[in-house]
């Protein structure tokens, strides 16, 4: 069965340091990742996407990811974390020709200033 | 703008009441979705449909009901079936092989 593990469920991170979100999945054929973002109460933005080819993505916002297969792992990472990155990140794997989206639990970021 | 569109923002439900969330899209996208999320709990799917006049169960789709009557429109009714509707509902749509958009939601209270 497809699954999502995002390990971390609150992290917090000093303004200014670097950050890294994890995310494991479980899927039988070649996976669809993504990464969202979603400030409270509001709906999930597209952070970046990985379909095939370069396995290091880049995306909105400064964040990165990078697919590695033989860890079935797709990490989200930041360089420098500004205040305004503080919100929940959701991993997700596009499965059955993207007839269904699988999400992970999701992990909220604190930035301290 | 192209979009998702869901309203209302906020819904009370009293006991034993059918309600209705509405979400439509411009984005002539074909398939459409429909998340409940609590919290610590990620997003979980309701129903999905790919086409007009079909939609399958997703994984909670117990006390709830759809319609895909027009492409653009996916509207979920809570029925009173549920016996824990209070969440944050999340409406989606995507075409084959792309993202999924999302709207801004509906908040869902039992009251």
């Amino acid at each position: 069965a497809q699954s999502v593990t995002q390990p971390d469920i609150h992290i917090t991170v000093s303004e200014g340091a670097s950050l890294e979100l994890r995310c494991n999945y479980s899927y039988g054929a070649t996976p669809y990742l993504f990464w969202y973002v979603q400030s409270p109460g509001q709906g999930l933005q597209l952070l970046l996407k990985y379909f095939s080819g370069d396995t290091l993505v880049q995306g909105i916002k400064g964040f990165e990811a990078e697919f590695k297969r033989s860890q079935s792992s797709f990490n989200l990472r930041k360089p420098s974390v500004h205040w305004s990155d503080a919100a929940e990140y959701f991993c997700a794997v596009g499965a059955d020709n993207f007839n269904k989206f699988y999400f992970g639990s999701g992990t909220k970021l604190n930035v301290k200033p | 703008d192209g979009g998702i569109t869901q309203s209302p923002k906020y819904l009370f439900r009293k006991e034993g009441q059918n309600v209705t969330l509405s979400c439509e899209q411009n984005l002539n996208h074909d398939a459409m979705y429909w998340y409940r999320q609590d919290p610590g709990q990620g997003l979980r799917l309701i129903y999905y449909s790919q086409i007009v006049n079909d939609f399958q169960k997703g994984d909670i789709a117990e006390g709830y009901s759809v319609s895909r009557e027009k492409k653009e429109s996916f509207p979920l009714t809570v029925t009173s079936a549920q016996k824990n509707p209070t969440a944050f509902y999340l409406c989606a749509s995507s075409n084959v092989n792309t993202e999924a958009f999302f709207g801004q939601g509906t908040r869902l209270t039992v009251v």
